[in-house]
């Protein structure tokens, strides 16, 4: 159980193209998700909170008008990276807390290349 | 913000030895947790500590709550290959998952 999806795996897109990425929750409901984005050989930084049927929490430095998140069902989060650039290229990660508030299931990741 | 001090950096063993790592902080936390993300996938947790002291294992692997609450260790004995991977400390302050610190991880090579 606690299974969470992410798709696409990877993409590669062009700079100024939009991207959407999607986080399913698979057999569980996720009123909460929260996105990171992790660079190579680097640790996993939260981006934001995404909560169902209310705007996002975006952490410090976060560009909110830039990752656009929508969290429009229990079970689905979208972050769609808007006017991508060559610097958005990283692995995004998006996880549900667990059966315990501390927990987290995390998603498998998706990559994403900008040229 | 909270910075968690996670040690060594990287590690090469031998099949079969023990590895042991460890995370610090200045700060006091309520939880540590342990996880571990294979190349191209997200963290899987492998242990939870919820009170100073304790100690937990899960089949090879073992971590403990430091006394003070501002450190843990893993420590993982007899590895074998499918262990290399990065291995993050994380903790929380309040009750919310989303609001982890994450270690900088330590990458782990076991040579057959």
């Amino acid at each position: 159980g606690a299974v969470v999806s992410q798709h696409p795996s990877w993409v590669i897109c062009k700079s100024g193209t939009s991207v959407k990425i999607e986080c399913r929750s698979l057999d569980f409901q996720a009123t909460t998700m929260f996105w990171y984005r992790q660079f190579p050989k680097q640790s996993l930084m939260l981006m934001a909170t995404s909560n169902e049927g209310s705007k996002a929490t975006y952490e410090q430095g976060v560009e909110k008008d830039k990752f656009l998140i929508n969290h429009a069902s229990l079970t689905l989060s979208t972050l769609t990276v808007t006017s991508a650039h060559p610097e958005d290229s990283s692995f995004y990660i998006c996880s549900a807390p667990g059966t315990t508030s501390y927990e987290q299931y995390f998603g498998p990741g998706t990559r994403l290349t900008v040229t | 913000g909270q910075q968690l001090n996670q040690s060594p950096q990287s590690m090469f063993i031998q099949e079969g030895e023990d590895v042991s790592m460890n995370c610090t902080s200045s700060s006091i936390f309520n939880t540590w947790l342990w996880y571990k993300q294979d190349p191209g996938e997200g963290p899987v947790l492998l242990i939870a500590l919820y009170k100073a002291g304790e100690l937990t294992s899960n089949g090879r692997l073992t971590a403990q709550f430091g006394i003070t609450r501002k450190d843990s260790f893993l420590n993982i004995s007899a590895s074998i290959p499918s262990d290399v991977g990065i291995y993050f400390c994380a903790t929380t302050k309040g009750a919310n998952a989303g609001k982890s610190t994450f270690g900088d991880g330590t990458t782990l090579t076991v040579k057959p």
